[in-house]
C-alpha cells in the first residue's frame, strides 16, 4: 500500500523565482491537503483540494496557488518567492474531506536565498 | 478563535519509563477529532492515535494512549515503556469539523539510554 509521496525532497531558489512542489496521495484517497512548516513551529495549513478543486483555504497570500488533476495527485505552486517562504512543506492525504485521519508524506524542504 | 497549547517544549525521559505528553485546547465546537503525530528528525508526520470528542472511551493504539478529559479539555499522549526511536518531535493537533488540522507548537522528546 502506496503512502504519500512527495518531490522533490529539496530544493532551493532565490528570491522572486517561482516553485512547484508535487505531492501523490495515499493509495485509495482523493483529498489533499497541503501545510507550511516554518523551523520550529508547527504546520500551518495552506489549503485543501478535492474533486480538483480548492474546497478551503488558510491565512495565505495569493501567490500560494495549487492544482488537484483527475488521479488526485496535487501541486503547490509560489510565484515571487520571498526569504519567508523557506520552509517544510507537507501534503496530507485523506479518504473524503470529512475523513478524520490524515496521513502525511516526507515533505519538501525549501529554502528560498 | 480555536487554540491547542503545548506546554512543554522539550522533555528528557530515560529509557523504558513512562511519558505523558501534555495538549490542551479551546473550543466552544461540540464535535472534533484530537490527533498526535510523531516528527522525527526526518521530518515526515507520523500520525500516532485519534480519539472523536464523543468517544467515550480512552483511545489506545499499541505503547501509546490517549488521556482524553473531554471537561479539562486536555488530551493528553501518554507513551509507555518509552524506547531511544521515540526520541523526536511530538505534536497535538484538532480537527474541527472544518476539515483542516490545527496543530499546536510540539514537544520535543529525548529519550536518554
Amino acid at each position: 500500500d502506496a503512502g504519500v509521496t512527495q518531490s522533490p525532497t529539496h530544493l532551493i531558489k532565490t528570491r522572486g523565482q517561482q516553485v512547484t512542489l508535487r505531492c501523490s496521495p495515499k493509495s485509495g484517497h482523493d483529498t489533499v491537503s497541503w501545510y507550511q512548516q516554518a523551523l520550529g513551529q508547527g504546520p500551518q495549513f495552506i489549503f485543501q483540494y478535492y474533486e480538483e478543486e480548492e474546497r478551503q483555504r488558510g491565512n495565505f497570500p495569493d501567490r500560494f496557488s495549487g492544482h488537484q488533476f483527475p488521479n488526485y495527485s496535487s501541486e503547490l505552486n509560489v510565484n515571487a518567492l520571498l526569504l519567508g517562504d523557506s520552509a517544510l512543506y507537507l501534503c496530507a492525504s485523506s479518504l473524503i474531506p470529512g475523513g478524520e485521519t490524515q496521513y502525511f508524506g516526507p515533505g519538501t524542504r525549501l529554502l528560498v536565498l | 478563535a480555536q487554540k491547542i497549547t503545548q506546554t512543554q517544549p522539550g522533555m528528557f525521559v530515560q529509557e523504558k519509563e513512562a511519558v505523558t505528553l501534555d495538549c490542551t485546547y479551546d473550543t466552544s465546537d461540540p464535535s472534533y477529532g484530537l490527533f498526535w503525530y510523531k516528527q522525527p528528525s526526518s521530518g515526515e508526520m507520523i500520525f500516532l492515535i485519534y480519539q472523536g470528542s464523543y468517544d467515550q472511551q480512552n483511545a489506545t493504539e499499541g505503547r501509546y494512549s490517549l488521556n482524553f478529559q473531554k471537561a479539562r479539555k486536555s488530551a493528553n499522549l501518554v507513551i509507555s515503556a518509552s524506547q531511544l526511536g521515540d526520541s523526536a518531535m511530538y505534536f497535538c493537533a484538532i480537527y474541527f469539523g472544518n476539515e483542516k488540522l490545527t496543530f499546536g507548537t510540539g514537544t520535543r522528546l529525548t529519550i536518554i539510554p
